[in-house]
């Protein structure tokens, strides 16, 4: 069984970089065509997607985001992070991460409970 | 980016309605298309991939079809639990989500 749990900070001031972290269990990101993904939904909205990692290390990003995005994974631990630079108000959203696999088209098939990350000084 | 767009934005049903959703993409995504459902609070859960496989444990009242721009979500006899909000999401791109597509008891 696949799950996912994101940690970080709740609060955030203006202008600081975000770091998540992102713990799963059930797979290894060392298997062929595993990914996973980070997606955030600001209050009432539709969910945007931010990055995804592969299991080969490959690496894609929000192109509106990707100056301010980084991912990386640490297999031994089963956790990937997310840090996302120069906070703003308008960043303010619930972020999600997400299990991906090529075989199924890269849907995000396991989602994270999400983490509710609010922008202010 | 790939633009999704859903329709209707919100619709109001009673149990054991037919409903139908659909999704359009501003260029071909081939079948790169998946639906999800929402409730409040939680986080979305895959519903369908590949626009017309239904994921492990999903009910057989959902199904999903089309290809190419244009897709859509059918729910043959709503059920209770079947109320909440349905986004649409491409792969064949930068990943994207239409709007959604709140659906509400009649």
């Amino acid at each position: 069984q696949i799950t996912l749990k994101e940690s970080g900070p709740t609060l955030v001031k203006p202008t600081q970089t975000l770091t998540l972290t992102c713990t799963f269990s059930g797979f290894s990101l060392s298997t062929t065509s595993m990914g996973v993904g980070w997606i955030r939904q600001p209050p009432g909205k539709a969910p945007e997607w931010l990055a995804l990692i592969y299991w080969d290390d490959a690496k894609r990003y929000s192109p509106s985001l990707e100056s301010r995005l980084t991912i990386t994974k640490d297999t031994s631990k089963n956790q990937v992070v997310l840090t996302m630079t120069n906070m703003g108000p308008v960043d303010t959203a619930t972020y999600f991460c997400a299990h991906t696999y090529s075989l199924r088209l890269d849907a995000f098939d396991v989602w994270g409970q999400g983490t509710m990350i609010t922008v202010s000084s | 980016d790939i633009q999704m767009t859903q329709s209707p934005s919100s619709l109001s049903a009673s149990v054991g309605d037919r409903v139908t959703i659909t999704c359009r993409a501003s260029q071909n995504i081939i079948n790169y298309l998946h639906w999800y459902q929402q409730k409040p609070g939680k986080a979305p859960n895959l519903l369908i991939y590949a626009a017309s496989t239904l994921q492990s444990g999903v009910p057989s009242r959902f199904s999903g079809s089309g290809s190419g721009t244009g897709f859509t979500l059918t729910i043959t006899s709503l059920q209770p639990e079947d109320f909440a909000t349905y986004y649409c999401g491409q792969s064949y791109g930068t990943p994207t989500f239409g709007q959604g597509t709140e659906v509400e008891i009649k």
